[in-house]
């Protein structure tokens, strides 16, 4: 059974820092991985979408990185934000079956201005 | 290009109640997802449609739950009777049909916040 783990929970930085939210899972055997943002009361944005084959994405300010075989993966925050304050969701497609993605608990980010 | 479309956005009702939510999804994809997100939790897949035949319900309460999607377009995500901790959002998500879209990228609603009291 697949499981996503998500560190830290909860992260506040100074405007201006760069910044690395960690996510972990348990089988490799994915075929992709999304980043989404999720603002209070809100649905959830997908920001990168990293293939199983891919190593990374990049999209502005943000990176994603996979590593399969170690189960990982980083969203890297360049140069944040106050607006880039929101919850950030690690979500994996297995393969085999249904496309349904898995999801960890997300990381709270907090930019101070 | 619209995005994916839920109503109501907010709901509460007492605890035995039924409740029906209704989602579009956007126009031309085949798959459609009901995930449930309780409060500090990340979203879990309830049910999956492709077209409007059922994917995967593994994870629907099926006592108390029930999604149908006919002429595969909306879908409807019914609980009755409802209990407290059914207290969640209910996402709507789709995406392009698999064979086409190896990617299978998601695109989620709004959701809708469901209060049971």
């Amino acid at each position: 059974k697949q499981e996503v783990t998500q560190i830290p929970a909860a992260l506040s930085v100074p405007e201006g820092e760069n910044l690395v939210l960690n996510c972990s899972f348990t089988d490799s055997a994915i075929y992709n991985l999304q980043w989404f943002r999720q603002d209070p009361g809100k649905g959830l944005t997908s920001l990168l979408l990293i293939q199983s084959s891919q190593r990374e994405q990049t999209s502005g300010r943000l990176n994603a990185s996979l590593d399969k075989s170690s189960g990982r993966s980083t969203l890297y925050i360049a140069a944040s934000q106050p607006g880039d304050s929101a919850t950030y969701l690690c979500a994996v497609g297995n393969r085999g079956g249904s496309e349904k993605l898995v999801f960890g608990k997300g990381t709270k980010l907090t930019v101070n201005p | 290009e619209a995005g994916v479309a839920q109503s109501p956005r907010y709901k509460i009702i007492e605890k035995r109640q039924s409740v029906a939510f209704w989602c579009n999804p956007i126009s031309g994809h085949a798959t459609l997802y009901w995930y449930q997100q309780i409060l500090g939790q990340g979203p879990k897949l309830l049910i999956q449609f492709q077209n409007n035949g059922v994917v995967d319900d593994s994870q629907l309460p099926k006592d108390r739950f029930s999604a149908e999607r006919l002429k595969g377009v909306d879908s409807t995500l019914k609980i009755q009777p409802a209990k407290l901790e059914d207290s969640a959002v209910y996402l709507c998500a789709s995406s392009l049909i698999r064979l086409a879209a190896p990617y299978n990228e998601q695109f989620f609603g709004p959701g809708t916040r469901l209060t049971v009291l």
